[in-house]
């Protein structure tokens, strides 16, 4: 049950594009439909961004999308604006039934 | 809409035992899988404990397996999270959240989270 791996941060400027990155093995995130992304404000609890790789809930700007290659899946935020400055996680299902989360990843809006 | 309620956190000393709770509504309880998820302080979210809609299944991280149990009441909608043997780096928000189907595969609602602080 070892953590996903992301980068600890990344920035971007207003209007840019930045990806985040989540690796797992073929156990979790490379065997599985179901990977998940959640943004989380200080203090606050997660909200689901990304859903099953690459779906949006409604309500979420489409300025989200979600990939996925191999073990590694991939957040990508467009037209970057100040309000998306938050902490981002990925999850996946795991081959033993169980979940798992990256580590997190700051998004810094400059 | 989907409201999860937690609440039961609070101080505990080292060894002791405390049990969250976690009131459901706005959706069909008894037709979610639900999980616990905590996070401490300054630190990522770390997946705690599945259960099935059904309660006939459940899962466990390793760094809780043996002394926390998880469990709901469906006629009551709520879900649960018995913890034993508590330590220090147990310290942490505890969010309760569902899972849109009925065996586990991820979250898509999260409650406001219960603090547990254990601490002589």
């Amino acid at each position: 049950q070892s953590a996903l791996t992301q980068p600890a941060s990344v920035s971007g400027s207003p209007g840019q594009s930045i990806t985040i990155s989540c690796t797992g093995t073929s156990s979790d995130v490379g065997g599985y439909k179901y990977v998940s992304w959640y943004q989380q404000y200080p203090g606050k609890a997660p909200k689901l961004m990304i859903y099953e790789v690459s779906y949006r809930p409604s309500g979420v700007s489409n300025r989200f999308s979600g990939s996925k290659s191999g073990n590694t899946a991939s957040l990508t935020i467009s037209g970057l604006q100040a309000e998306d400055e938050a902490d981002y996680y990925c999850s996946s299902y795991t081959s033993v039934n169980t979940g798992v989360f990256g580590g997190g990843t700051r998004l810094t809006v400059l | 809409q989907v409201q999860l309620v937690e609440s039961g956190g609070g101080v505990v000393q080292p060894g002791g035992s405390l049990r969250l709770s976690c009131a459901a509504s706005g959706f069909t309880f008894s037709t979610h899988a639900m999980h616990w998820v905590r996070q401490a302080p300054g630190k990522g979210l770390e997946w705690v404990a599945l259960i099935w809609y059904d309660g006939s299944n459940n899962y466990y991280a390793d760094s809780v397996k043996g002394r926390f149990a998880i469990s709901r009441d469906n006629s009551k909608n709520t879900l649960y999270l018995q913890m034993s043997s508590l330590r220090a780096d147990d310290t942490a928000v505890y969010y309760c959240a569902r899972d849109p189907h009925m065996a586990g595969t991820t979250i898509d609602y999260w409650g406001q989270g219960t603090l547990v602080s254990v601490s002589s």
